[in-house]
């Protein structure tokens, strides 16, 4: 398994362009979160899914940003318009639902936005 | 709502020192403790979780629900356990983790 599958790895954009960052999770986990990890702040979750479905996306920080998931194999987190401060690591996890089910982490998506 | 404290952002120690990571949580209910931890260029990756009461890579934590803390804790540090170190709760309600602010440990020789 080649585990949670993240793209691209480094973005780096002008301020006012869109973003989009995708997520392809593990096969069989039926539950995906998308963190924002900073120097300031940490990890940070902002949204995460059970079965496609948003379940708690309290943590998004403003209407430019918004994240889908059309099927079970995928997910993407759309910035627009980008800017400077949304500049950090992004990650996508997954895990089986349940609270004892450890999250899987990818590598994440570093975005710059200048 | 629940939330995790990770006072320490940064720890520096010898070599063969000991080594303990803070974390205090707040939470009503009972809650489930991780840690997870991010090698350098690396995937964040669970390390150990309390309900599995397991050493792994010689870290060990304890659940204090009296003093709601779960420090990380090693007796010998290694160079090659230098990362950053988060602390996660989940609750009953679901497998959503809320995440401590981290701390970097840096093992010197």
């Amino acid at each position: 398994d080649a585990g949670v599958i993240q793209s691209p790895r480094h973005e780096v954009t002008e301020m006012g362009q869109e973003v989009t960052l995708r997520c392809k999770p593990i096969s069989g986990h039926n539950s995906l979160f998308w963190y924002r990890q900073t120097m300031m702040r940490g990890l940070e979750l902002l949204i995460y899914f059970n079965n496609n479905v948003p379940i708690d996306d309290s943590g998004m920080p403003e209407d430019r940003f918004s994240a889908k998931m059309p099927n079970a194999s995928f997910s993407t987190l759309k910035i627009q318009p980008s800017e400077p401060r949304d500049s950090a690591v992004y990650f996508c996890a997954s895990s089986r639902q349940g609270g004892n089910s450890p999250l899987h982490f990818g590598n994440g998506t570093r975005l710059t936005v200048t | 709502a629940q939330r995790v404290t990770q006072p320490e952002k940064l720890l520096s120690v010898f070599k063969g020192a000991p080594v303990e990571l803070k974390c205090n949580y707040s939470y009503s209910g009972s809650p489930e403790l991780f840690w997870y931890v991010q090698y350098s260029r690396q995937r964040l990756q669970l390390l150990l979780r309390h309900i599995s009461r397991e050493s792994i890579k010689g870290f060990t934590a304890d659940l204090n629900k009296g003093e709601t803390s779960f420090h990380l804790k090693k007796p010998f540090a290694q160079e090659e356990d230098s990362a950053m170190y988060y602390c996660a709760l989940s609750t009953h309600a679901g497998n959503m983790l809320t995440f401590g602010g981290g701390t970097r440990l840096m093992v010197k020789p």
